[in-house]
């Protein structure tokens, strides 16, 4: 199986400031991995993606890296405004499906 | 292009009574996948569709079903609620199932068990 943790359930930044949210996964066998964005009453928003192959990946003012031999990942966003205050969740595929296995958040609280 | 849509969006039901949850997924999607949200559990995966053939299913009671039709739009049932069935029911979409491709998530339907 797989279990997916996070390392902190909250965090706050002030505006402006980099965030870095962690991620850690037990099977060392998954190979795609996810992170998204949820806002309250909304649906998961996906923001990066990565597979095995990478250990960094970068998007728009995001930043996902991936140690394998830890089995650690980590989202990083850059000059962290108000409107990314939400719940962020890093999700695991391991298996031939779709099927994924979400920890259990970070809520990011960004203070003007 | 339109996103994943979820019908209704809140519903409101008493225990023992059945319910029939609504997904249609992204133009041309042909995967989707049904997970429940509860603050308790966080979001775990419920089951996977793909050409009217489920393909993976989570670890929750028969009373969750799930099916898919021809064009690719989804239903989930639950029968027999209990008051735990209380959450937030989410479907995401995505173009091929087994190719790893990115899911899209649909914006939910609220189940509230009295």
């Amino acid at each position: 199986g797989e279990s997916v943790g996070l390392h902190l359930p909250t965090l706050s930044v002030q505006e402006g400031d980099n965030s870095i949210i962690n991620c850690a996964y037990s099977n060392s066998a998954s190979d795609y991995f996810i992170w998204y964005k949820q806002e309250s009453g909304k649906g998961p928003q996906f923001i990066i993606d990565i597979r095995s192959n990478m250990d960094k990946r970068q998007g728009q003012r995001v930043t996902v890296l991936l140690n394998k031999t830890v089995k650690h990942l980590s989202l990083q966003i850059a000059a962290t405004q108000p409107g990314d205050s939400a719940v962020y969740f890093c999700a695991v595929n391991n298996n031939a499906g779709n099927m994924l296995t979400f920890g259990g958040g970070t809520r990011l609280m960004v203070k003007p | 292009k339109a996103g994943v849509t979820q019908t209704p969006r809140y519903l409101i039901k008493t225990r023992g009574q059945q319910v029939t949850l609504s997904c249609s997924p992204i133009s041309g999607h042909r995967s989707v996948s049904w997970y429940q949200q509860t603050p308790g559990q966080g979001l775990q995966f419920l089951f996977e569709y793909f050409s009217e053939t489920q393909r993976n299913k989570g670890n929750f009671p028969g009373r969750f079903s799930g099916r898919q039709f021809s064009n690719s739009r989804s239903e989930m049932n639950v029968s027999t609620l209990e008051l735990g069935d209380s959450a937030l029911y989410l479907c995401a979409s995505s173009h091929i199932p087994g190719g790893k491709e990115t899911q899209y998530f649909g914006p939910g339907t609220r189940l509230l068990v009295l």
